[in-house]
């Protein structure tokens, strides 16, 4: 079975501009969570989403929105990109959004490298 | 606020046993997981702990202690390809998980 997706692995922006990041879940989860990695620090919660529904959003500007397709697929848009938004940015899926357990386990893709000059 | 406190960086022989510290205050609780991440790709899961005590999973180990807000994972007998970074990742009250800056670990011939 394929994991979660990501794409593009690795891009370059530069300032001001706008990026789209894809993720595909694990066939079958339902939601699917968006986090930032800066180099050196653990994965910052940005959204997760729910059967479509945004069930959470964590402490990001406006610049960053994102959605859920009805595959399940999701997209992540950071909008007048600054030097600060360069990361990994990780999308993970799971089965439902609670009640993590060993069977509901929350699951990462590689990321999406994002590089802004 | 979300407190979640791992030490930076810790080294060991090939063989030797490393226990990683996490210690966390969140606002609600609702499980704990170990990730590992090796350096460039995904964090992998490694276990979850949401009642108090030792789940044991092969060479890994995860303690929980609810009262005391702490948890660690024992890594044994350990081997060149368990160098990477752990993270120790809380799940909050709204289901949302709040992570640990990541503890890196290198493992020494």
């Amino acid at each position: 079975d394929a994991g979660v997706t990501q794409s593009p692995t690795h891009l370059i922006k530069t300032r001001g501009q706008q990026v789209t990041l894809r993720c595909s879940p694990i066939s079958g989860h339902k939601s699917v969570s968006w986090y930032q990695q800066v180099l050196g620090q653990g994965p910052q919660f940005i959204f997760q989403y729910y059967e479509k529904e945004e069930r959470g959003r964590g402490n990001f500007p406006d610049r960053f929105s994102a959605r859920q397709f009805p595959n399940y697929s999701s997209e992540l848009n950071v909008n007048a990109l600054l030097l600060g938004d360069s990361a990994l940015y990780l999308c993970a899926s799971s089965l439902w959004d609670t009640d993590y357990s060993g069977a509901n386990v929350l699951t990462f893709g590689a990321g999406s490298r994002l590089t802004v000059l | 606020g979300q407190n979640i406190d791992q030490p930076t960086e810790m080294t060991a022989t090939e063989g030797a046993i490393v226990q990683i510290n996490c210690t966390y205050q969140t606002s609600g609780f609702n499980g704990l997981f170990w990730y590992q991440q090796h350096a460039g790709e995904a964090p992998t899961f490694l276990s979850y702990n949401v009642l108090d005590g030792l789940e044991e999973k092969g060479r890994f180990s995860s303690f929980l202690s609810r009262s005391k807000g702490y948890s660690y994972l024992l890594l044994k007998e350990l081997q060149m390809k368990d160098s990477a970074s752990y993270l120790c990742a809380v799940v909050r009250g709204d289901y949302k998980l709040s992570f640990g800056a990541g503890t890196t670990v290198t493992v020494r011939a």
